[in-house]
């Protein structure tokens, strides 16, 4: 089966920018994640989709994040503006409502901010 | 909160030698443990996992046992080769939190020759 794919893979853009990633996740998959990992260091969440509905968007920075998925199968996350500090990789995941808690990471878009 | 700890590298090894990597975890329930590898230039790949006490997961010679009375989770193999040079990251998922993913900080694995 097809994995999670994400575009663009790379992004270079200056600060107060804005920029926008694209996941699509695996087929059926009804969860979808969206991870923020910063060099050195392990993923952290930033949303979880079930469905289109947000279950958990508590560590989004709602100032400057969002993440939408309108009918519940590929979701976008943007960022606007943009920060230095926002130079990451950006891991989209799903998981399968039957499985044990695996989920499957697609290849991420590294964003870098000058 | 949840939280995992795992010992910082970078470790690095001769080709055959054996591999520990740490790995501790504090829930508030009975979450699934996982380890993931990042080769480099590559995505997030589930390497093991193990949903309860005292599971072992396994996978291309690597090992790892669930501990409850330790909240421990450390990775293992017996000889590692070149191709094993990657960052690994241990994991846990909360059942009660959605199966979010609490990872570690990363260990990078230098295997030499």
């Amino acid at each position: 089966e097809a994995g999670v794919a994400q575009s663009p893979r790379y992004k270079i853009i200056e600060k107060r920018q804005s920029v926008a990633f694209w996941c699509n996740p695996i087929s059926g998959h009804a969860t979808l994640y969206w991870y923020q990992q910063i060099l050195g260091q392990g993923p952290k969440l930033l949303i979880q989709f079930q469905n289109n509905g947000v279950v958990d968007d508590s560590q989004l920075p709602k100032d400057r994040f969002s993440a939408e998925r309108l009918k519940g199968v590929d979701s976008t996350l943007k960022i606007q503006p943009a920060k230095l500090e926002d130079s990451a990789v950006y891991l989209c995941a799903s998981i399968s409502d039957r499985g044990a808690g695996e989920q499957f990471f697609g290849p991420g878009t590294r964003l870098t901010v000058l | 909160g949840n939280s995992v700890t795992q010992m910082e590298g970078p470790v690095t090894l001769s080709e055959e030698a054996f591999l520990t990597i740490n790995c501790t975890y504090t829930a508030t329930g009975y979450p699934s443990l996982f380890w993931y590898v990042q080769y480099p230039g590559e995505g997030l790949q589930l390497l093991l996992k193990a949903t309860k006490a005292d599971d072992k997961g396994s996978n291309k010679g690597f090992e790892a046992t669930y501990r409850k009375e330790t909240t421990s989770f450390h990775l293992e193999k017996g000889s590692v080769q070149v191709s094993d040079s990657a960052v690994y990251f241990c994991a846990l998922s909360d059942h009660n939190a959605g199966n979010m993913l609490t990872f570690g900080g990363g260990t990078r694995l230098m295997v030499k020759p």
